[in-house]
């Protein structure tokens, strides 16, 4: 079965400083990652995928991820926070040959101006 | 163009009764997925819709039922609410089926239930 961690609840950063969001994953096969970033009283919006290719994804924001499939690792990073970054991220996994997406519990980023 | 549209926002019910969620998505879009977050269980996948039909199911009892109508709009049904199917429902559409790494799917802003 696929399953996605992301071992901190909460992730604390000041303005500037380069943010890390972790997830690790498990799953049978390839994997197609992605993170998607949620504000208050708001959906899910997507940030990022990786299908497959450069093992370092760009994305929205300024936000990219680094896959690492020896650590079975997708975390999110970005060289420099905003206080508007804080919300809460969601990472997620989908292998090959299985149609749903499988969600982390969340990290709450919050950046301290 | 506009994104999808969830409706209502906030609903109130008593334990018991019953309670119809409706999901509009981008248009273009025959893919619609539905999701239960929760602060405890987070987001719980609870069946996705294509085509009017249903392509994928999550772990949820049978009180938790939808469906997708010709114009790719769905609605989602709880019957006989429990408390703690109190959450934020939440509706995604594609055009393709959930997670195809060649589409991305857009959520829409939810529908928060209240069950007292």
């Amino acid at each position: 079965a696929q399953s996605v961690a992301q071992p901190e609840d909460q992730v604390n950063v000041a303005e500037g400083n380069p943010l890390t969001v972790k997830c690790t994953y498990s799953v049978s096969g390839n994997p197609y990652l992605f993170w998607y970033v949620q504000y208050p009283n708001r959906g899910l919006q997507f940030l990022l995928k990786y299908i497959t290719g450069d093992n370092l994804v760009k994305g929205s924001y300024g936000f990219e991820a680094e896959f690492n499939k020896s650590q079975t690792s997708f975390h999110l990073k970005k060289p420099s926070a905003l206080v508007s970054d804080s919300a809460l991220y969601f990472c997620a996994v989908r292998e090959t040959g299985r149609r749903a997406l499988t969600f982390g519990s969340g990290t709450r980023l919050q950046v301290q101006p | 163009k506009a994104g999808v549209t969830q409706t209502p926002r906030y609903l109130i019910k008593t334990r018991g009764q019953q309670v119809t969620l409706s999901c509009s998505p981008i248009s273009g879009h025959r893919s619609v997925s539905w999701y239960q977050q929760t602060p405890g269980q987070g987001l719980q996948f609870l069946f996705e819709y294509f085509s009017e039909t249903q392509r994928n199911k999550g772990n949820f009892p049978g009180r938790f039922s939808g469906r997708q109508f010709s114009n790719s709009r769905s609605e989602m049904n709880v019957s006989t609410l429990e408390l703690g199917d109190s959450a934020l429902y939440l509706c995604a559409s594609s055009l393709g089926l959930q997670g195809d790494p060649n589409y991305g799917y857009t959520f829409g802003s939810g529908t928060r239930l209240t069950v007292v």
